[in-house]
């Protein structure tokens, strides 16, 4: 059945390392991939995403990662702050073209140390 | 505009109980989502609507939940006759519908429902 799912359910790093998250998906319909952040008391905050004709993606300090081959998806975040402590979702489309209608994974909390 | 609104932010009520929740979205998004999320798991897909049209609902949307957008603008979710599995954040959010920009939405903070 469909699952997006995160291998870790929380990653502590330090101040200034870079962050990886990592998330597995089972749809291979899905072709249209994107990471939230939530922190605590908040809905969820879009990060980034990628399309599936795509294999790397690159923002700000972020950069989403598609390996379409083994349904791996991943976030990397560089130079880690603070402020990047949360709960990060990834979600799919589960074929589902432009509906907004999302598959969340559970989600992985980062914790940044000082 | 200041985002996606919802309210009550914290809702506790007694089990049998009718709640209902508001949602406000982006003014410009013609599309309105509601999620649920529960504790330590990530959001669930509830309904959806384009305009004041309902398009989809989950199958986790039993017949005692309503979803409404009769202007195309503000939205309610109700829950009539509540039970303690009810109890969960139920999260709005918008989007504006146009091509690949339909699946960025845009999420409130959430209304917590907690059902004694």
């Amino acid at each position: 059945g469909e699952s997006v799912g995160l291998h870790l359910p929380t990653l502590s790093v330090q101040e200034g390392d870079n962050s990886i998250i990592n998330c597995a998906y089972s749809n291979s319909a899905s072709d249209y991939f994107i990471w939230y952040k939530q922190e605590s008391g908040k809905g969820p905050q879009f990060i980034i995403d990628i399309r599936s004709n795509m294999d790397k993606r690159q923002g700000q300090r972020v950069t989403v990662l598609l390996n379409k081959t083994v349904k791996h998806l991943s976030l990397q975040i560089a130079a880690t702050q603070p402020g990047d402590s949360a709960v990060y979702f990834c979600a799919e489309n589960g074929g589902s073209s432009n509906t907004g209608k999302l598959i969340f994974g559970q989600g992985t909390t980062l914790q940044v140390k000082p | 505009d200041t985002g996606v609104s919802q309210d009550p932010r914290h809702k506790i009520t007694k089990r049998g109980q009718n709640v209902t929740f508001r949602c406000d979205p982006i003014s410009e998004h013609n599309r309105l989502y509601w999620y649920r999320q529960t504790l330590g798991q990530g959001p669930e897909f509830l309904t959806y609507f384009q305009n004041e049209a309902q398009l989809e609902k989950s199958r986790l949307l039993s017949d005692r939940f309503s979803a409404e957008r009769p202007k195309g603008s503000f939205s309610t979710l109700e829950i009539q006759r509540t039970e303690q599995g009810d109890s969960a954040m139920y999260l709005c959010a918008s989007s504006s519908g146009t091509g690949s920009w339909a699946n960025v939405l845009t999420f409130g903070a959430g209304s917590r429902l907690t059902v004694l």
